[in-house]
């Protein structure tokens, strides 16, 4: 499978702690996606950080990726209630020429107030 | 501008019957998604439809089965449903066909089958 992981698979912290959540991923990446997704809702799309890209920030979030590592990183900084929710990380895969945006298995952060 | 809008929002069908799930892409967006999450697989892709062709397909049976119109909506379609097919079906637009850009998602359609 070419499905990336993603660890801690749950994550419990007190509001205003920060939050890090890793992902790792099997092949080689054009870019890696970040998304958020509260409770059976659809997705949003959090950020995108391309391969040739090692650190990105947007508001609280701050993504790190290491390409020789196959990795990424997301950290939630000052952490609120309003952040309890699952986070998926994403890349693109190619099989055959049959292309598609592949899902991490998710951590489920929650934000203890 | 509007999101990107799913009907129905829940549906309850039975062994063996069919069912057509509903996307409304972000306007102007032609790429439309389908996805499938469950609790033991996560997000699975299903299809991708561009311009009203289908560009992308995961690995799944031909049960599934989608279309796009020329309006970019699109329409996904199980036959035969079993058990297993319950899930949270999820559509997502892009301007393009290609996974540079980010995917804008909508609520899903929670499909559960007795």
């Amino acid at each position: 499978s070419q499905q990336g992981e993603e660890d801690p698979q749950a994550l419990s912290i007190q509001e205003g702690e920060n939050a890090t959540m890793n992902c790792s991923y099997k092949t080689s990446i054009n870019n890696l996606q970040w998304y958020r997704q509260n409770s059976g809702r659809g997705l949003v799309h959090l950020i995108l950080i391309r391969s040739n890209e090692r650190e990105k920030h947007s508001g609280r979030l701050r993504v790190t990726l290491d390409t020789s590592k196959k990795s990424s990183s997301l950290l939630i900084t000052a952490s609120r209630a309003a952040d309890t929710a699952s986070y998926f990380c994403a890349h693109p895969t190619s099989n055959f020429g049959n292309e598609k945006l592949t899902f991490g298995t998710g951590t489920r952060l929650t934000i203890i107030p | 501008k509007a999101g990107v809008t799913q009907t129905p929002r829940y549906l309850i069908k039975t062994r063996g019957q069919q069912v057509t799930l509903s996307c409304s892409p972000i306007s102007g967006h032609r790429s439309v998604s389908w996805y499938q999450q469950t609790p033991g697989q996560g997000l699975q892709f299903l299809f991708e439809y561009f311009s009203e062709t289908q560009r992308n397909k995961g690995n799944f049976p031909g049960r599934f089965s989608g279309r796009q119109f020329s309006n970019s909506r699109s329409e996904m379609n199980v036959s035969t449903l079993e058990l297993g097919d319950s899930a949270l079906y999820l559509c997502a637009s892009s301007l393009e066909s290609r996974w540079f850009h980010e995917q804008f998602f909508g609520p899903g359609t929670r499909l559960t089958v007795l």
